[in-house]
């Protein structure tokens, strides 16, 4: 199946600043990629699909100003959480959809401080 | 509105043993239900799914079993393993939503040696 790549594993940064998260289809061309957040003991939420070449579509409830994604290439989409606050803080997963499935980045641990 | 319901939220069994984790679902146009394991800090991976013109699929120790008519699906862990103690998730999407998957949320299966 595919192969995604996320980076960084982790990050933690100061309230008020900016964090991109990478996410990279190594072996297949995705056009379109998922973006979720995951609080502590809890499941996946769909937060936005991105579309390569186009605007992303965001679920109802996510701010797109404020979770800015990006998915300028078929191997690269991106995920900035802009002017971050503590609320921001949660797991963060990147994932494509293949001939064999969905498969899910390693994720992104943010902590806002 | 919680499409994908999955019970019980946690579940203690013993090495050896089968450990059973429950999915019901709303959606009539779901048409692809996925199982995925996930470790602490890490993304989810695919174990198994099925689609719904299939009643059960079976793949090393991890058996789906599929009831159309009911609305539900199951995923039976044979032989549990203490490796096998992670936090597994039900899903199901539809190619008429897009193929967002939507996921229930979560079981955390424990393997007692």
């Amino acid at each position: 199946g595919a192969v995604v790549s996320q980076h960084p594993s982790r990050v933690i940064c100061k309230s008020g600043t900016s964090v991109k998260i990478e996410c990279r289809s190594l072996d297949f061309q995705a056009t379109t990629m998922f973006w979720y957040r995951q609080f502590p003991k809890k499941s996946l939420m769909l937060m936005a699909t991105s579309n390569e070449g186009s605007k992303a579509t965001y679920e109802q409830g996510v701010e797109k100003d404020k979770f800015l994604i990006n998915h300028a290439s078929l191997t690269l989409s991106t995920l900035t959480v802009t002017s971050a606050h503590p609320e921001d803080s949660s797991f963060y997963i990147c994932s494509t959809r293949g001939a064999g499935g969905y498969t899910f980045g390693s994720g992104t641990r943010l902590t806002v401080v | 509105q919680q499409q994908v319901k999955q019970s019980p939220q946690s579940l203690i069994v013993q090495k050896g043993g089968i450990s059973i984790i429950n999915c019901a679902y709303e959606n009539t146009a779901f048409d692809y239900f996925p199982w995925y394991q996930q470790f602490p800090g890490k993304g989810p991976a695919l174990l198994i799914a099925i689609r719904p013109d299939v009643s059960e699929k079976k793949e090393g120790r991890f058996t789906i079993s599929f009831n159309k008519s009911a609305k539900q699906f199951s995923l039976h862990i044979m032989d549990s393993q203490p490796g096998d103690s992670a936090t597994y998730f039900c899903a199901a999407s539809s190619k008429a939503a897009g193929n967002k998957l939507t996921f229930g949320g979560g079981t955390r299966v424990l393997v007692k040696p």
